[in-house]
């Protein structure tokens, strides 16, 4: 079983209009922490936002912000006010308190379209 | 800052073919993790590294190697090329384990088996 999913390939947004990145995640960790990471066509990966599964508040930076539903297992990011340069793939992933390895588990990502 | 640093940025081997990729990070992170990233498809750990002479599998080794020497370099070794090892090679270095610790990447190796 996937332990990230992202089940949109791709998204369009209009400019300046706020778009919601699905992601959910199997664990049965009850520690874990869950990034957002943004791919460019350069194919840098650029660390957006991170949410601790303890954490009581969902995580914001800038325009970003995590929609951090635990019951649900879902951690979908927000973008605001949309901008021609967020165009780019944006990876969900997490990181178990358990796993030996303290690597991240990403999902297949979503391709997010800015239209002007 | 150089923060974590990565070379070749593209290369084409022939199959049968070996190489080594460099990453150094400049961060004395003592956690360092090699991920392959193909076509449509996320990232997935090929080796890892937990300090100066520690290495371990991650879900895909078959075809590669590791060494760990140094707490700045790590290393990461395709023995015998083949078309399958086509994809995006990227190097990461954490200062910790625990759930929070970002993870920060390289720019990444294009490499093509042909």
């Amino acid at each position: 079983a996937q332990k990230i999913t992202q089940t949109q390939p791709g998204m369009f947004v209009q400019e300046k209009e706020a778009v919601t990145l699905d992601c959910t995640y199997d664990t049965s960790d009850p520690s874990y922490g869950l990034f957002w990471y943004k791919q460019p066509s350069s194919g840098e990966m650029i660390f957006l936002i991170y949410q601790g599964s303890y954490d009581q508040q969902n995580a914001t930076e800038g325009r970003y912000s995590l929609n951090f539903q635990k019951a649900r297992k879902s951690a979908n990011l927000v973008i605001s006010a949309s901008q021609l340069g967020d165009s780019a793939m944006y990876f969900c992933a997490m990181r178990e308190a358990g796993g030996s390895q303290g690597n991240l588990i990403f999902g297949k990502g979503t391709k997010l379209s800015v239209k002007p | 800052n150089a923060g974590v640093t990565q070379t070749p940025k593209f290369r084409i081997l022939k199959i049968g073919q070996s190489m080594t990729l460099q990453c150094t990070q400049d961060m004395n992170h003592n956690y360092m993790y090699w991920y392959r990233q193909d076509p449509g498809m996320g990232l997935k750990l090929i080796y890892y590294s937990v300090g100066a002479g520690i290495t371990d599998k991650g879900e895909v080794p078959n075809g590669y190697n590791v060494s760990r020497s140094t707490t700045e370099d790590f290393p990461l070794r395709l023995e015998l090329a083949a078309p399958s090892q086509t994809s995006v090679y990227f190097c990461a270095s954490s200062s910790g384990q625990g759930v929070s610790y970002e993870q920060y990447f390289g720019p990444g190796t294009r490499l093509t088996v042909t």
